[in-house]
C-alpha cells in the first residue's frame, strides 16, 4: 500500500499570514495521463471532511483561491496565501492511484496562534 | 443540492453487528460511486471500501473484508455499510462520501454525510 506521510503534524497560524503543508507519498501519484492523483480535504471543527484540492492543484466548487495545491509525483504542497480564521481545522492529503485502498495522510492541524 | 443524510448513532455490544444507511438526493444516485471512511475518536480517515450503485459492484479494503459488506437500495437512493464481529476499536464515525470517477480511473470524494457515531461497548 502506498503510505502518505505529511509534516508538520500541527501548524499555529497568525491570519494574514501563509501557511504551507506538506504531503509525501511513498511511491509517484504520477499517472499516465499526466495527472497526480492526488487530493486535499480539510475537516474543519465537529464537521466532516469536505474537498479542497483533486488532482493535486484544482480547487473544488466553493474554495477560495487563497488555497493553493503544488507538486507532482511524490511531493506535494499545500499552501494558504493568507489564513484567515475559518481555516482552522485538519488538513489531509489523500492518495487515489494504487487502489484498493485510497491512504490518507495522518493529518496536519491547523489552528490560531 | 448533493446531501448525504446518514441515519442515527448506534450503540453495540462487541461481537453485534450494526447496519449505517446513507440517503442520497440532489443527483442522478446509480451515477456515482458511494465510499465509506471512518474515523476513531481524535484518529485520522480510514478508507473502507466502495460500492458502485449502479452495479452492486463492490472493493474493500483488505482489513475489512469478511467483516463488511456495502449494499444499495437503488429505489430509494440509499447506501449501507454492515460491519459484523464488531469490537472495541470499531468504535468511530463513519462517513459515507460521493465518489466523482473520472477519466482514467480517478474518483474524488466530492460530498460527504454527516457522519454517524458507532459506539461498541460492553
Amino acid at each position: 500500500d502506498i503510505v502518505m506521510t505529511q509534516s508538520p503534524l500541527s501548524l499555529p497560524v497568525t491570519p494574514g499570514e501563509p501557511a504551507s503543508i506538506s504531503c509525501r507519498s511513498t511511491r509517484s501519484l504520477l499517472h499516465s495521463s499526466g495527472h497526480n492523483f492526488l487530493d486535499w480535504y480539510v475537516q474543519k471543527p465537529g464537521q466532516s471532511p469536505q474537498l479542497l484540492i483533486y488532482l493535486a492543484y484544482n480547487r473544488a466548487s466553493g474554495v477560495p483561491d487563497r488555497f493553493i495545491g503544488s507538486g507532482s509525483g511524490t511531493d506535494f504542497t499545500l499552501k494558504i496565501s493568507r489564513v484567515e480564521a475559518e481555516d482552522v481545522g485538519v488538513y489531509y492529503c489523500m492518495q487515489a492511484l494504487q487502489t484498493p485502498p485510497f491512504t490518507f495522510g495522518p493529518g496536519t492541524r491547523v489552528d490560531i496562534k | 443540492q448533493v446531501q448525504l443524510v446518514q441515519s442515527g448513532a448506534e450503540m453495540k455490544k462487541p461481537g453485534a453487528s450494526v447496519k449505517v444507511s446513507c440517503k442520497a438526493s440532489g443527483y442522478t444516485f446509480t451515477a456515482f460511486y458511494i465510499h465509506w471512511v471512518r474515523q476513531a475518536p481524535g484518529q485520522g480517515l480510514e478508507w473502507m471500501g466502495w460500492i458502485n450503485p449502479n452495479s452492486g459492484g463492490t472493493t474493500y479494503a483488505q482489513e475489512f473484508q469478511g467483516g463488511v459488506t456495502m449494499t444499495t437500495d437503488t429505489s430509494i437512493s440509499t447506501a449501507y455499510m454492515e460491519l459484523s464481529g464488531l469490537k472495541s476499536d470499531d468504535t468511530a464515525v463513519y462517513y459515507c462520501a460521493r465518489a466523482t470517477y473520472g477519466t482514467s480511473g480517478y474518483q474524488h470524494l466530492d460530498n460527504w454525510g454527516q457522519g454517524t457515531l458507532v459506539t461498541v461497548s460492553s
